[in-house]
């Protein structure tokens, strides 16, 4: 497509309840990110992928912070167990070398 | 102490005005520096890129790297109502692939007409 496409654009969950959000990437781009933007933040880094390769996950907050991207284009980001601290914006951003990176419009993640 | 500060505003001009936007880093390492733009509800747009110390033009933004001083600018000339956004610096140790970005918290903008 031509930009990084992200969804559901908007998502409320239970507390406790498992989540999934998806990122389809600029097709062709190798490299894949997922960072957290809490309200009025700048956005942290969460994980990294290399085509399928989960090369850096670092960033994930908790064993409940699972992310995937098993044929190198489309990745989902998992949360489990979701808690009130979790909410905020995923962005997913794609790159096809270094360099800056596009993003998407984000998932806004609300935990009620 | 953050690795990237960055005044979150709100700052309000006038349209046509010059604006001065800036962060400040501690990580001596940081070589590769990014403006982006992010409107309400949207990801952030790549504005400039730029590698080490110098300025960079592109049209009526002018980023400035001051490496001795730790300290990055945007500026922004004869400012838009459509400018009224937030700008988040963001930067690096390399220009790799797989390399994260560190942000600073982003300033708010808003250009009036």
């Amino acid at each position: 497509g031509a930009g990084v496409s992200q969804s559901p654009r908007y998502k409320v969950a239970k507390r406790g309840q498992d989540v999934a959000l998806r990122c389809d990437p600029i097709s062709g781009h190798v490299s894949l990110f997922w960072y957290q933007q809490a309200l009025g933040q700048g956005p942290e880094f969460l994980t990294y992928f290399q085509n399928e390769a989960q090369l850096d996950k670092s960033g994930l907050p908790s064993d409940r912070f699972f992310a995937e991207r098993p044929e190198g284009s489309v990745s989902t980001l998992k949360i489990q167990r979701t808690q009130q601290e979790d909410s905020a914006v995923y962005l997913c951003a794609s790159s096809f070398s270094g360099g800056g990176y596009t993003f998407g419009s984000g998932t806004r993640l609300t935990v009620v | 102490q953050k690795e990237v500060e960055q005044d979150p505003g709100p700052l309000s001009v006038p349209e046509g005005a010059i604006v001065s936007l800036n962060c400040t880093y501690s990580n001596s390492a940081f070589q590769y520096f990014m403006w982006y733009r992010q409107y309400s509800r949207k990801g952030p747009e790549l504005l400039m890129y730029t590698y080490s110390s110098g300025n960079k033009e592109d049209g009526r933004f002018t980023a400035q790297v001051d490496k001795s001083s730790k300290y990055i600018s945007l500026f922004i000339r004869d400012s838009q109502p459509s400018d009224s956004a937030t700008y988040l610096c963001a930067m690096s140790a390399t220009g790799q692939a797989g390399t994260a970005l560190i942000f600073g918290k982003g300033t708010t903008l808003s250009v009036s007409s």
